[in-house]
């Protein structure tokens, strides 16, 4: 079964424009919600953890925040460096193996 | 993450040969997770391993394919008599032991 669904697949964005991606969960006893950010031909790289509802993080131009339902990344005011696949994963199973979303594939155009 | 380590980078393999792919986790973590990325997926989980254990291989393929972390030196993945639809982007990431994992670099498998 699905567990974690990203939206959009593909997202187009002008320099400065700023924007948000989802990241949708259904998962019980939620353990945390991670979000990675993956660049062509390269590992995941982490770059946040969200534990609770109404939690949020940020980092330079990027913000996660967390519903009990949902992850929301925004993205405010884009550089062509943030151009990337940004993964949304949570904790499956009795372990602490994640499962991921396909992913939301951001290019920023200058 | 530059902290956890995977040999080779690219991996080219013909069918019917043997694949070995290395992970060397970060300093301090004892857990390590292998997941496969195929072209137009996620990541999919594989199998789970502390030091000389095996946690869970439910995302393992029940053939050809088996994984060890022996006490001393790297997590290793094998793939016996691989075929071309093991083509995939492999990738490793350790942990502490809580759910933040942090991933290498992979290794690109293609099978010719």
């Amino acid at each position: 079964e699905d567990q974690v669904t990203q939206s959009p697949e593909a997202l187009r964005l002008q320099e400065g424009e700023s924007s948000s991606l989802n990241c949708s969960y259904t998962v019980s006893g939620l353990r945390g919600l991670f979000w990675y950010r993956q660049d062509p031909g390269k590992g995941p790289e982490f770059l946040f953890t969200l534990y609770s509802a109404g939690e949020e993080k940020e980092k330079e131009r990027l913000k996660a925040t967390l519903t009990k339902k949902e992850s929301f990344l925004h993205i405010t005011a884009p550089k062509p460096e943030d151009s990337a696949t940004y993964l949304c994963a949570v904790p499956a199973g009795g372990n602490n193996r994640l499962a991921f979303g396909k992913g939301n594939q951001v290019v920023v155009i200058p | 993450n530059a902290g956890v380590m995977q040999n080779p980078r690219h991996l080219v393999r013909r069918r019917g040969q043997e694949a070995r792919l290395r992970c060397s986790p970060m300093k301090g973590h004892s857990h390590v997770y292998w997941y496969r990325q195929l072209p137009e997926e996620g990541l999919k989980f594989m199998v789970y391993l502390q030091k000389e254990n095996i946690i869970d291989e439910s995302g393992m393929p029940k053939e050809r394919f088996s994984a060890e972390f022996p006490k001393e030196g790297p997590s290793i993945l094998r793939i016996q008599q691989v075929v071309r639809g093991d083509s995939a982007a492999y990738f490793c990431a350790s942990s502490p032991g809580n759910a933040e994992a942090f991933f290498g670099q992979g290794t690109r498998l293609t099978v010719v």
